[in-house]
């Protein structure tokens, strides 16, 4: 069985604070998928990345960055000098290799306030 | 064309109604899905085609029922719905196993009466 965990419900960060939200998977699979989406309040899920088990590589984006440790399953996504426009629930899911399916965790609400 | 398109993106519906969900890609994806997210809550795998067969039904109720006349095109079809039913429905594509491309739809904000 798949399971992501988020054990961050909620988190609040004045404006151009560093936020380090985490993630913990479990998976019976050798080869799998995170991702990890955000939600803002419209609805729409927006991708922010994809990160296959056979790469444990760190990856930045603007501000945007990302720590892949298979030996703690764990797949936390760090933004650095957070803005207003980052307030969203922030999803972390898991996929199977094989497995047409993406199995979400219960989500981060991070607000950002100025 | 990068997109999932959802429509209607809101319906009320009594419960003695027939509806339908539709949802369009035009990305060559071979893999649809819908998946029920209700307010506060992670987004719930409800149904998986691959290759316009059904391959998963994560034991939703008959009273939703999938169809997927194309790659295109996938359909939810909604009868006798339920007012706990009310959520958003979110349609997502990828290229196939591995969820290469997985790509969600905007959604179906549904409300039952």
């Amino acid at each position: 069985a798949q399971k992501v965990t988020q054990a961050q419900t909620e988190i609040s960060v004045v404006e151009k604070e560093d936020v380090t939200l985490d993630c913990v998977y479990e998976t019976r699979d050798t080869t799998y998928y995170l991702f990890w989406y955000k939600q803002p309040p419209s609805g729409e899920l927006v991708f922010l990345i994809r990160r296959n088990s056979f790469d444990e590589q760190n990856e930045i984006s603007g501000r945007y960055s990302w720590n892949f440790q298979k030996s703690t399953s764990s797949f936390n996504f760090t933004i650095t000098a957070s803005q207003v426009v980052d307030s969203a629930v922030y999803f972390c899911a898991l996929s199977g290799y094989n497995n047409n399916d993406m199995r979400f965790g219960a989500g981060t609400r991070l607000t950002v306030k100025p | 064309d990068t997109e999932v398109t959802q429509t209607p993106k809101h319906l009320v519906m009594g419960m003695t109604n027939k509806k339908s969900l539709k949802c369009e890609q035009h990305m060559g994806h071979r893999a649809m899905y819908w998946y029920k997210q209700k307010a506060k809550k992670p987004p719930e795998l409800m149904f998986v085609y691959s290759y316009e067969k059904l391959s998963i039904n994560e034991s939703v109720p008959s009273r939703f029922s999938p169809e997927c006349p194309n790659s295109s095109l996938l359909n939810l079809h909604l009868h006798a719905l339920q007012p706990e039913d009310s959520a958003l429905y979110l349609c997502a594509s990828s290229q196939g196993p591995s969820g290469v491309g997985y790509t969600f739809g905007s959604g179906t904000r549904l409300t039952v009466v």
